[in-house]
């Protein structure tokens, strides 16, 4: 069925280093991707997305990447604050995540970052 | 972003009742509604899709008779746990989507059966 990998579960980096996740689905008829950051004990609030007519897409800090070939997406963020310290998910959807197109979620990555 | 409300927040109840979760969409109209449960540090487990109007589709290994969803109008839809046990003990958190492509959470609701 369909599935989405995350990787790695757990991270922890240094203030000011870079930071990825990646996930990689099964579906291959997925043409949505985004990525949810979740603090604790709060709903997941979307940080950025992307459709599958595009490779790279970059928001300041954050940025995803794509590689529908492969299957696989990552998340990548510079210049780590300790703010961005929380869980952060991957989904997949088709239909451009748009209509009755269900998400699929990947298991989350906590996300640490020391200051 | 658009805003979606989810009630109550956190709910503690006797096993063998039924607890009420709503969820609305307070600045859009949400034509599709998705259904979670989270475990303690867990990913987003899909329980059901509700459309406006229509049946819920329910995820494999979820009860349709345990777990009732209606989503009667465009801003509104509605999770019941039936004869709630201590292992339904969960959080609970929709979504909401409308014409744009992204899905707006609510806030969840941490359900407590004792």
């Amino acid at each position: 069925g369909e599935n989405v990998e995350q990787h790695p579960s757990t991270l922890s980096v240094q203030e000011g280093d870079s930071a990825v996740i990646k996930c990689t689905y099964s579906d291959s008829a997925s043409n949505y991707f985004p990525w949810y950051k979740q603090e604790l004990g709060k709903r997941p609030q979307l940080i950025i997305d992307i459709r599958s007519n595009v490779g790279e897409k970059k928001d300041q800090r954050i940025a995803v990447t794509l590689n529908k070939t492969a299957k696989h997406f990552s998340l990548h963020i510079t210049e780590t604050q300790p703010e961005d310290s929380a869980v952060y998910f991957c989904a997949a959807s088709r239909g451009s995540g748009s209509g009755t197109y269900k998400y699929i979620f990947g298991t989350g990555t906590r996300l640490k970052v020391l200051a | 972003g658009a805003v979606v409300s989810q009630h109550p927040s956190r709910v503690i109840c006797k096993s063998g009742t039924s607890v009420k979760i709503e969820c609305r969409s307070l600045d859009f109209q949400a034509t599709t509604m998705f259904w979670y449960r989270q475990f303690p540090k867990k990913s987003l487990m899909l329980m059901a899709t509700s459309n406006e109007g229509s049946k819920a589709t329910y995820e494999q290994g979820v009860e349709k008779d345990k777990f009732l969803i209606n989503h009667a109008s465009l801003t509104l839809s509605t999770l019941t746990v039936t004869s709630a046990h201590p292992e339904d003990s969960s959080f609970y958190i929709c979504s909401a989507r409308g014409g744009r492509s992204e899905a707006f959470f609510g806030q969840g609701t941490r359900l407590t059966v004792v």
